[in-house]
C-alpha cells in the first residue's frame, strides 16, 4: 500500500497480559517512530529507529516496554505484562530520511484498551 | 528542553467565518514547527511546516501559519472554515538529536456549525 498501515486497529488485553502492536512503514523509508496518545492528548514521542539501529528509546515509559525492527522495514512495538495506564492509542509514523524537516507519514494508530 | 502550548483546547466557528488556532513554543534549538490534523479513526496528516526562510507557510486545504519569533508563536488560521475542517488540529515543534522527534501540544478540537 501507499501510506504506513498499522495492526491491529483495536486491541482489548486484560492487566498482566502480553500484546504485540505491528507497523507497517512506506517502503524505503529510512526512519520510524512510535508515538503514544492517551486519550484527550496530544502524541508522545516512545522511540525511535533509524534503519534497525533503536537510535532513541528514551520516551519507552517502563521496561516492560520494549520495541524491534530487526530488517529495517516492519517494526514490533510489545508491551509486557499490560497494566490499566497503558491504555492509549499508539501511533507509527516513518520518514523518508529522519532529517529534520521532513515530512512523518502517520498510520491510522492501535488502540489498546487494558481492562 | 522543547513544548508546545495550544491554547484553547475546544474551538466552535461558524461555517465561512475565520478559523484561528493558536499554538505557542519553547525551544532550545532554532525550531522547526508543524501542523498536523488527525480526522476519526485516522492517522495524523501534515497541513504545513515551517523549516526556514519565509515566515508565513501556506498548506494544504486553504491553511496557512505564521512563525512569529518574538511571540514564540505559530498559529494556524483559515480565512473561511468549511464544514469538513471539523477534525483535531495538533501543533508541533522538533525535538533536540540529530533527527526528526516531534513534541506535540494537548490539540484542539475544531466544531463547524452550519
Amino acid at each position: 500500500g501507499a501510506g504506513v498501515s498499522q495492526s491491529p486497529r483495536y486491541k482489548v488485553a486484560k492487566r498482566g497480559q502480553d500484546v504485540a502492536l505491528r507497523c507497517d512503514p512506506i517502503s524505503g523509508h529510512v526512519s520510524l517512530f512510535w508515538y503514544q496518545q492517551a486519550l484527550g492528548q496530544g502524541p508522545e514521542f516512545l522511540t525511535y529507529f533509524q534503519n534497525e539501529a533503536q537510535l532513541d528509546k528514551s520516551g519507552l515509559p517502563s521496561d516492560r516496554f520494549f520495541a524491534e525492527r530487526p530488517e529495517g522495514s516492519v517494526s514490533t512495538l510489545k508491551i509486557q505484562r499490560t497494566q490499566q495506564e497503558d491504555s492509549a492509542v499508539y501511533l507509527c509514523a516513518s520518514s523518508l530520511e529522519g532529517l529534520y524537516g521532513d515530512e512523518q507519514f502517520f498510520g491510522p494508530g492501535t488502540r489498546l484498551t487494558v481492562l | 528542553a522543547q513544548s508546545v502550548t495550544q491554547l484553547g483546547s475546544h474551538v466552535s466557528v461558524s461555517e465561512g467565518a475565520l478559523v484561528l488556532l493558536r499554538c505557542n513554543y519553547s525551544s532550545s534549538v532554532p525550531p522547526y514547527l508543524f501542523w498536523y490534523v488527525q480526522y476519526p479513526n485516522q492517522g495524523l496528516q501534515l497541513l504545513l511546516k515551517y523549516t526556514t526562510g519565509a515566515t508565513l507557510v501556506k498548506g494544504i486545504n486553504g491553511f496557512e501559519a505564521e512563525f512569529k519569533k518574538s511571540e514564540t508563536s505559530f498559529h494556524l488560521t483559515k480565512p473561511s472554515a468549511h464544514m469538513s475542517d471539523a477534525a483535531e488540529y495538533f501543533c508541533a515543534v522538533r525535538g533536540s538529536g540529530g533527527y526528526n522527534k516531534l513534541i506535540f501540544g494537548a490539540g484542539t478540537r475544531l466544531a463547524v456549525h452550519p
